[in-house]
């Protein structure tokens, strides 16, 4: 099964600052990574799919880079509402799987 | 509005079966690929299955397959998870998401508990 190593597993940030997160596969994934907001009690939101292509309705202060098996979600400038956990996900190779998810704090 | 409600969540003892539903609307069903994917309590998210447009290209996790079948009905705009041999690891809230522009879940239900529990 193909492992995916988020770092770092929580962080804390301001208002403003520039957020990047790290996602790591045990081996190449052609680029079919996905990455997921979630908030408690909410359900995932999908943010960026193929690596960097943004999904339907986000804002592009979020994005998405890397191939091969390294690959980063950065957030331009954080806000309020971004505040939450973000997990990467592997769709190139059955079983799929997730990143331990990083909790963005203030 | 694309729309995914799931049901059929709910206590169950170990070692008995579950069905769950995901009723879509909003869209043409049978144009997307469609998930199941759990986050159990304290944890993080894990995929559970996927299943294409044509019922085809089925993927579980290992630590669902042989117990739990993913089905759809395109007729019905539906997609069923059966889950045999229940574990107290099942314990989850179970989300039915929708995949977008290619295979990654793009849309997502609000997701429905199952808690398995003697």
């Amino acid at each position: 099964d193909i492992q995916m190593t988020q770092s770092p597993s929580s962080l804390s940030a301001s208002v403003g600052d520039r957020v990047t997160i790290t996602c790591r596969a045990s081996q190449g994934i052609n680029n079919h990574l996905a990455w997921f907001q979630q908030k408690p009690g909410k359900a995932p939101k999908s943010l960026i799919y193929a690596a960097s292509s943004l999904q339907s309705g986000v804002p592009s202060k979020f994005s998405g880079s890397g191939s091969g098996t390294d690959f980063t979600l950065t957030i331009s400038s954080l806000q309020p509402e971004d505040f939450a956990t973000y997990y990467c996900q592997q769709y190139d190779t059955y079983p799929w799987t997730f990143g331990q998810g990083t909790k963005v704090e203030l | 509005e694309v729309q995914l409600v799931e049901s059929g969540g709910g206590l169950v003892q170990p070692g008995r079966s579950l069905r769950l539903s995901c009723a879509a609307s909003g869209f043409t069903f049978d144009h997307y690929v469609m998930h199941w994917v759990r986050l159990p309590p304290g944890k993080g998210l894990e995929w559970v299955s996927t299943i294409n447009e044509k019922s085809g290209g089925i993927g579980y996790a290992d630590s669902v397959k042989g117990r739990f079948t993913i089905s759809r009905d395109n007729a019905k705009s539906s997609l069923s998870l059966q889950m045999n041999s229940l574990r107290a690891e099942d314990t989850a809230l179970y989300y039915c998401a929708r995949g977008g522009s290619d295979w990654s879940p793009a849309f997502w239900g609000q997701g429905t508990l199952v808690t398995v529990s003697s």
